[in-house]
């Protein structure tokens, strides 16, 4: 039973560069975010989805897309890379239900130099 | 503004002594779930405990209890007996809820409290 599976585990980019940090869980959850998480500041919402073709903007979105083609995967993109995204990112999903935990991958440590 | 509040950046606790990491919340609905998160040093989000609003005990897992005080919009997080393996960063998060019970699904995380254990 994989859970969430986020890959890759670390990456280096150079400033401008785009690339796309994938995110797939295999439990059927209707609900899947990425957060961004800086130290002193936790975990930031970035882009949320409660379904396949609806997704949302959460607290932190700028520089990011996201789309939701299946209940499985939840890809996250960077546009164009920029310093100020060197962080470390977490791809969650939950069930809709009212007492529902979230269930994290192991995160994308990014650096962009 | 800030919807979870972690005011502790740092805790401090000898083996075998209880804690309490602090959590306040602002939300103006009456529908929500609060959660708390262990994150060791390997990275990774452990779920460790749940309490809905509309719960009328506080919620307890093992060496882990809430202290839920809703007027107080307070949740706070109690170890009991610490173990060494207990050093980690916790966050406290909410999810708020739609009239009638559906979830957003948007989790929202305080800043992290930091518990060292001592030996």
């Amino acid at each position: 039973n994989a859970g969430v599976t986020q890959t890759p585990k670390f990456q280096v980019l150079k400033t401008g560069q785009s690339m796309t940090l994938q995110c797939a869980q295999d439990m059927n959850h209707e609900y899947m975010s990425w957060y961004r998480q800086d130290p002193g500041m936790g975990l930031r919402l970035i882009h949320y989805s409660v379904g396949a073709g609806i997704t949302d903007q959460g607290e932190v979105p700028n520089g990011y897309n996201v789309s939701r083609s299946t209940t499985e995967d939840f890809p996250l993109r960077l546009l164009s890379a920029a310093p100020s995204q060197t962080s470390v990112y977490f791809c969650a999903s939950s069930w809709p239900g009212h007492a529902s935990e979230a269930f994290f991958g192991q995160g994308t440590r990014l650096t962009v130099v | 503004a800030q919807k979870i509040t972690q005011t502790q950046p740092g805790m401090f606790v000898q083996e075998k002594e209880a804690v309490t990491l602090d959590c306040t919340y602002d939300t103006s609905d009456p529908s929500y779930g609060l959660f708390w998160y262990k994150q060791p040093s390997s990275g990774e989000m452990i779920f460790l405990i749940y309490q809905g609003s509309y719960d009328q005990q506080n919620a307890t897992e093992g060496r882990y209890s809430l202290n839920f005080q809703k007027a107080r919009k307070s949740a706070n997080l109690v170890i009991s007996a610490s173990q060494l393996g207990d050093s980690a960063m916790y966050f406290c998060a909410m999810r708020e809820y739609r009239a009638g019970g559906t979830s957003y699904g948007k989790l929202t995380f305080g800043q992290g409290t930091i518990l060292t254990v001592h030996p």
